[in-house]
């Protein structure tokens, strides 16, 4: 079955650019979409087809793919983004996918 | 205010039976996908199952072909996932996901119900 691959953790410093990948070889034909997940709570949706940022979602969330690579991209990272990320793609013969999560620390 | 309440969660011994709901409602149900996804305890999403807006298309991960069963009722906005021979490692927080896109598994998520399976 298809695969996509985090970093299991990624650390930045508050008010620094958090970058976090997400690689798989068919990723340049899929969506990407990126959640955001705290502790305790649900997922949220802050990264659709891509690039989308939904309306509720802060401007310094930001989404880009590049071949086989997409990165999520947090600027001026605040310690509320503290959280786990997970990528998620629809592949035609798995269904969706999800990568298995980057913890950001902001510290 | 979009809301997907999920409920049916509980214990269960091995090899045991459960149905999960999902009830939505702030938003017409009936032209939104409707996802299943679960999360083991410390672990990361696992994608389960979907279900197109009029029943006509649905996918289940290998880890749900053959055990698990997918429905909706959109007279009632509600969504089913009918789980049958639950092994240990089905325990989990079993959330519902909608979107209007079936490549984006959730736009709104609920908050997740859980499902323990011990003897």
């Amino acid at each position: 079955s298809y695969e996509v691959t985090q970093p299991p953790s990624v650390s930045v410093s508050p008010g620094q650019t958090a970058s976090i990948t997400c690689s798989g070889d068919k990723l340049g034909g899929q969506f990407v979409c990126w959640y955001q997940q705290k502790p305790g709570q649900s997922p949220l949706l802050v990264i659709s087809q891509d690039n989308k940022r939904p309306s509720d979602i802060p401007e310094r969330f930001s989404g880009s793919k590049s071949g086989s690579t997409a990165t999520l991209t947090i600027s001026g990272t605040q310690a509320m983004d503290e959280a786990d990320y997970y990528c998620q793609v629809w592949d035609l013969t798995t269904g969706a996918v999800f990568g298995g999560g980057t913890k950001l620390t902001v510290l | 205010e979009v809301q997907l309440v999920e409920s049916g969660g509980d214990l269960v011994q091995p090899g045991g039976s459960l149905r999960l709901t999902c009830a939505g409602s702030g938003f017409s149900f009936r032209d939104y996908e409707m996802q299943w996804v679960r999360q083991a305890p410390g672990k990361g999403l696992e994608w389960l199952s979907h279900i197109d807006a009029h029943s006509s298309d649905v996918h289940y991960a290998d880890s749900a072909k053959g055990r698990f069963t997918i429905s909706r009722d959109n007279a009632k906005n509600s969504l089913f996932l009918q789980m049958n021979s639950l092994r240990v490692d089905d325990t989990a927080v079993y959330y519902c996901a909608s979107s209007r896109n079936m490549l984006v598994v959730g736009d709104y998520w609920g908050r997740g119900t859980l499902v323990t399976v011990s003897s």
